[in-house]
């Protein structure tokens, strides 16, 4: 299947840093990525789908100011966690959707830590 | 009408018996339904996935059922194995809707040797 990579896979930042996560497709372009939010034994909770060249659409709850989003190629986007807080301590997934198959390909998630 | 339910919550299953996993849906306008496997620390790996327009999809020792009039479909993992423990979540999507998935609550499967 495809490979979707995010980096880093972990990170530990002071509360009111900023954080940024890269998610990218290797081997296929992604007309559209995702941006899930795990906790600990839960769900993942779909923050906003990207597309490519436009706007992210953020999911009821999710603050767009503080979880900035950008997908500036096919192959890449990123989240941005801005002014972090320790309740922004989470496991962060993103996947990725060609829009020719029927499968979301997950990246390996990113475990993100504010003290 | 968007949530999937998932159960049961965690499963014990000895070695090479059969693991059950159920799902039910609200929402008709599904029709596409992936199972997803997940090992801690990692993201979710798609396992296998039907349509409405069949009842039953087998996949090496992974199976799933689908009744669409109960709007419900299950896992079956035959001949469990100590590999098989992990994390496993239903979802659901409606694919003109780009692929914009709902995930059940996920069950917490372990596999004793």
């Amino acid at each position: 299947g495809a490979v979707v990579s995010q980096h880093p896979s972990r990170v530990i930042c002071k509360s009111g840093t900023s954080v940024k996560i890269e998610c990218r497709s290797l081997d296929f372009q992604a007309t559209t990525m995702f941006w899930y939010r795990q906790f600990p034994k839960k769900s993942l909770m779909l923050m906003a789908t990207s597309n490519e060249g436009s706007k992210a659409t953020y999911e009821q709850g999710v603050e767009k100011d503080k979880f900035l989003i950008n997908h500036a190629s096919l192959t890449l986007s990123t989240l941005t966690v801005t002014s972090a807080h320790p309740e922004d301590s989470s496991f962060y997934i993103c996947s990725a959707w060609t829009g020719s198959y029927n499968e979301q390909f997950f990246g390996p998630g990113t475990r993100l830590t504010v003290l | 009408q968007q949530q999937v339910k998932q159960s049961p919550q965690s499963l014990i299953v000895q070695k090479g018996g059969i693991s059950i996993i159920n799902c039910a849906y609200e929402n008709t306008a599904f029709d596409y339904f992936p199972w997803y496997q997940q090992f801690p620390g990692k993201g979710p790996a798609l396992l296998i996935a039907i349509r409405p327009d069949v009842s039953e999809k087998k996949e090496g020792r992974f199976t799933i059922s689908f009744n669409k009039s109960a709007k419900q479909f299950s896992l079956h993992i035959m001949d469990s194995q100590p590999g098989d423990s992990a994390t496993y979540f239903c979802a659901a999507s409606i694919e003109d809707y780009g692929q914009n998935f709902v995930f059940g609550p996920g069950t917490r499967l372990s596999v004793l040797p």
